[in-house]
């Protein structure tokens, strides 16, 4: 079965603090997204990556960065964090192939910025 | 620029039938995606066109027309386990970095006894 796995489903930090959300995909994908989800908002893309050590910014980069050093694995990281980014953060990834063209997400890890 | 529409809400009763529009203007076009999205879970897939017509997949069909800009999802024999959120999403061009989905803000869909 296919599996998009995040680190943590939620999380509690204080201004300031920075803060990493780990995801790890198990399907070989070469793409792999970062999307943040708010209500009325949808979901945004926030950064994405295509290939290793690639990464692209999506519609609402500011306040984050990514790190993608293995194929399997995209990290988003807040490096000061503030009451705006509390929010769902949902990992996806997809692949270039020819295989099926949808996005596996996994289960999203609620962030909340005190 | 780029822009999803799609209904903020909808209600249908249980057993009928119901439609979800979406309309989009984008940067290129490889393919809609219909998405579903129960409260408090991950999004899960339900269907994808890149050519125009429909797409039957069980209870669910999906339509696309690329001169329209217009896509809708069709529910049928709708179940109370239907109740969910229905996201629209568009893929720009095809290859490398424009393989990234542009989504909808989603139509929140209220099945009724």
């Amino acid at each position: 079965d296919v599996k998009v796995t995040q680190s943590s489903r939620y999380l509690v930090k204080r201004t300031g603090e920075k803060v990493f959300l780990e995801c790890v995909q198990d399907m070989d994908h070469e793409n792999m997204f970062w999307y943040r989800q708010d209500p009325g908002l949808g979901l945004r893309l926030i950064y994405f990556s295509y290939d290793v050590k690639m990464k692209e910014k999506g519609d609402i980069p500011e306040g984050y960065s990514v790190s993608r050093e293995k194929k399997e694995r995209f990290s988003l990281i807040l490096e000061s964090a503030s009451t705006n980014q509390t929010s769902m953060y949902l990992c996806a990834s997809s692949s270039s192939g020819g295989g099926s063209p949808e996005l596996f997400f996994g289960e999203g890890s609620r962030l909340t910025v005190l | 620029g780029q822009n999803i529409d799609q209904p903020t809400e909808m209600t249908a009763t249980e057993g009928a039938i119901v439609q979800i529009n979406c309309t989009y203007q984008t940067s290129g076009f490889n393919g809609l995606f219909w998405y579903q999205q129960h409260a408090g879970e991950a999004p899960t897939f339900l269907s994808y066109n890149v050519l125009d017509g429909l797409e039957e997949k069980g209870r669910f069909s999906s339509f696309l027309s690329r001169s329209k800009g217009y896509s809708y999802l069709l529910l049928k024999e709708l179940q109370m386990k239907d109740s969910a959120s229905y996201l629209c999403a568009v893929r720009g061009l095809r290859g490398g970095a424009t393989n990234k989905l542009i989504f909808g803000t989603g139509t929140l869909l209220a099945v009724q006894p």
